[in-house]
């Protein structure tokens, strides 16, 4: 069984320039979410989805972050314009219904120059 | 110090023996997660605790709100348990992860 995609694997852009992440979550797991995790950090949960409902965004900086997940299925996490300080390693994980596992994608390395 | 104490760090067992993984916190949390990651893959989380116990196969995971203490058993051990162990809690938008547990289980 495939495991979460996540791409790019790695980005470099300069401060203030867009940027966009792809995440394929398992075939069937309704729930998705993206994580930022600081160097030496634990995760921290940006968004979670439920179908292609945003049911937890309150971490989510929204004046310069925006995801969706239009059909449900994969998910586009995307800064604009980026900071030096986003740069982080970017999780996507999935879960099925009822389920507590979250399967974590290899994640997103940014670096904002 | 940290806040996730795992022990022990290292654990070599033979198959079919019971094994357990010891997690410590020091910080009030919302939840406990295990995790699991094998060599060279991704991060799958096996359990995650807000009190008593949970079952899942072989697999068993515990947890004492109180002692702020949270265990990870394994019956009937298997080489393909073989992997590392990570305690993290959950304070509702960030985890603190323990230093993981490498577990090899010989044949």
């Amino acid at each position: 069984e495939a495991g979460v995609v996540q791409s790019p694997r790695y980005k470099i852009i300069e401060k203030k320039q867009p940027v966009a992440f792809w995440c394929n979550p398992i075939s069937g797991h309704n729930t998705l979410y993206w994580y930022l995790q600081n160097l030496g950090q634990g995760p921290e949960l940006l968004i979670r989805y439920e179908n292609e409902e945003a049911v937890d965004d309150s971490q989510l900086p929204k004046d310069r972050f925006s995801a969706e997940r239009l059909k449900g299925v994969d998910s586009t996490l995307k800064i604009q314009p980026a900071e030096l300080g986003d740069s982080a390693v970017y999780l996507c994980a999935s879960s099925s219904e009822g389920t507590d596992t979250q399967y974590f994608g290899p994640g997103t390395r940014l670096t904002v120059l | 110090k940290n806040e996730v104490e795992q022990s022990p760090q290292n654990l070599t067992a033979q198959e079919g023996e019971f094994i357990t993984i010891n997690c410590s916190y020091s910080v009030g949390i919302s939840a406990l997660h295990w995790l699991q990651q094998h060599p060279g893959g991704g991060i799958v989380s096996l359990f995650m605790l807000s009190s008593g116990k949970k079952k899942h196969g072989r697999l068993i995971a515990t947890i004492n709100i109180q002692e702020k203490h949270s265990s990870l058993h394994i019956t009937a051990s298997h080489p393909r348990d073989s992997a590392v162990y990570i305690c993290a809690v959950d304070l509702g938008n960030q985890f603190y992860f323990g230093t993981g547990t490498s577990l090899t289980v010989i044949p």
